[in-house]
């Protein structure tokens, strides 16, 4: 497609239960991020992708949380018994490269996730 | 570790006025700094960068220079439109990689 396309738009999901929040980069991006942005803040980094490898997990806020590319295009961000401090709205972003320091990202509009 | 404050909103001006967003960095190292939009119901989209001092980044309209004596970089429009309103992000890159740090938003609102 011409941009970045998460799904799904809203997901409501009760405490503990498990959810997968998808992204389709842009064909033939290299790099892809996953960013948490609560209300009010701007968005946080979580993980980094480089094709199918995970590079950098540093922000993930706990290891309830899991990311995964297998194929090196879609990728899925998963949580697990979710808590209330993981409602947020979940932004995925692509680049074309290797993610260097000034490459530019595209986003998506994001996966707005409330944990009731 | 690495910071962003950026200007609380909300900021309501009438069409063609001026803009000024605040936005200000930690002094490590040597970050690109950048400007992010969100438009309503899209995701974020790059507006301008610069990636060294004195570097001045434009586009539709704004601009913001990269002030490394005052770890600066405030976003500026001459006149605005009511299709600017949006929500502004600063963002500074890590010295060494990819992550960007985000302040906190400025959502703009342009009235007729």
């Amino acid at each position: 497609g011409a941009g970045v396309s998460q799904s799904p738009r809203y997901k409501v999901a009760k405490r503990g239960q498990d959810v997968a929040l998808r992204c389709d980069p842009i064909s033939g991006h290299v790099s892809l991020f996953w960013y948490q942005q609560a209300l009010g803040q701007g968005p946080e980094f979580l993980t980094y992708f480089q094709n199918e490898a995970q590079l950098d997990k540093s922000g993930l806020p706990s290891d309830r949380f899991f990311a995964e590319r297998p194929e090196g295009s879609v990728s899925t961000l998963k949580i697990q018994r979710t808590q209330q401090e993981d409602s947020a709205v979940y932004l995925c972003a692509s680049s074309l490269a290797g993610g260097g320091r000034d490459e530019k990202l595209f986003f998506g509009s994001g996966t707005q996730l409330s944990v009731l | 570790g690495d910071s962003v404050t950026q200007m609380e909103g909300p900021v309501t001006l009438s069409e063609e006025a001026f803009l000024t967003i605040n936005c200000t960095y930690t002094a490590t190292g040597y970050p690109s700094l950048f400007w992010y939009v969100q438009y309503p119901g899209e995701g974020l989209q790059l507006l301008l960068k610069a990636t060294k001092a004195d570097d001045k980044g434009s586009n539709k309209g704004f601009e913001a220079t990269y002030r490394k004596e005052t770890t600066s970089f405030h976003l500026e429009k001459g006149s605005v439109q009511v299709s600017d309103s949006a929500v502004y992000f600063c963002a500074r890159g890590s010295n060494s990689n990819y992550k960007l740090t985000f302040g906190k938003g400025t959502l703009l609102t342009v009235n007729p």
